[in-house]
């Protein structure tokens, strides 16, 4: 299986601030990895997909890169719906794997 | 638009098998270009896939789960189950059904909370 790491596990950021959360995978996945965002008592909703193609209707200060084995997202200007938390997804191999999951906090 | 529903028992007790069924609209469970998934989250936890269906009826399971897994597909309906057999404690979870594009899940469901407890 592949393992997705996520870094950090949570983060503590504020209104404003640029911000970024890596993903590594123990192999190499291409470009196969999204990024999702959760909020409490939600689905997870897809923002980057093919790791750096933004979803429909998403703001455009997320931002994906990375193939292979790195992959980072980033908010270029966190705004108060962003305080969520964040997680990658790889569907290079199966079984699909997550990421652990990134907790974005007001500072 | 699409949507995606699921529904099924809040509460299983543990040995017995759990059953959830996600109901699709605004899209058909026959089209080609999809495969229907579940994934379920433990409280104040991370995400796990269970496994997908595609329409013809092939399946791909999590090897963690596949000897009490399985996924099947009812398109007259426009709907797709999960059953997990013999579950424990630890299977107690919000699970998901959600829509995969091929490049991730693109359509979700709001999440059914499944408790196994006697």
């Amino acid at each position: 299986d592949i393992q997705m790491t996520q870094s950090p596990s949570s983060l503590s950021a504020s209104v404003g601030d640029r911000i970024t959360i890596t993903c590594r995978a123990s192999q190499g996945i291409r470009k196969d990895l999204g990024w999702y965002q959760q909020k409490p008592g939600k689905a997870p909703k897809r923002l980057i997909y093919a790791a750096s193609n933004l979803d429909s209707g998403v703001p455009s200060r997320f931002s994906g890169s990375g193939s292979g084995t790195e992959f980072t997202l980033t908010i270029s200007s966190l705004q108060p719906d962003d305080f969520a938390t964040y997680y990658c997804l790889q569907h290079n191999s199966y079984p699909l794997t997550f990421g652990g999951g990134t907790k974005v906090e007001i500072k | 638009q699409v949507q995606l529903q699921e529904s099924g028992p809040g509460l299983v007790k543990p040995s017995q098998t759990l059953s959830l069924t996600c109901t699709v609209s605004g899209v058909s469970t026959r089209s080609g270009s999809y495969y229907w998934s579940w994934i379920r989250q433990p409280a104040g936890k991370g995400l796990e896939w269970i496994g997908h269906i595609y329409t013809t009826g092939s399946t791909n399971y999590n090897s963690s789960l596949k000897s009490r897994v399985t996924i099947s597909i009812d398109t007259s309906k426009n709907h797709f189950s999960l059953i997990l057999s013999s579950v424990t404690a630890a299977d107690t979870a919000v699970y998901y059904c959600a829509r995969y594009d091929r490049v991730g899940f693109d359509y979700w469901g709001q999440g059914a909370l499944v408790s196994v407890s006697s």
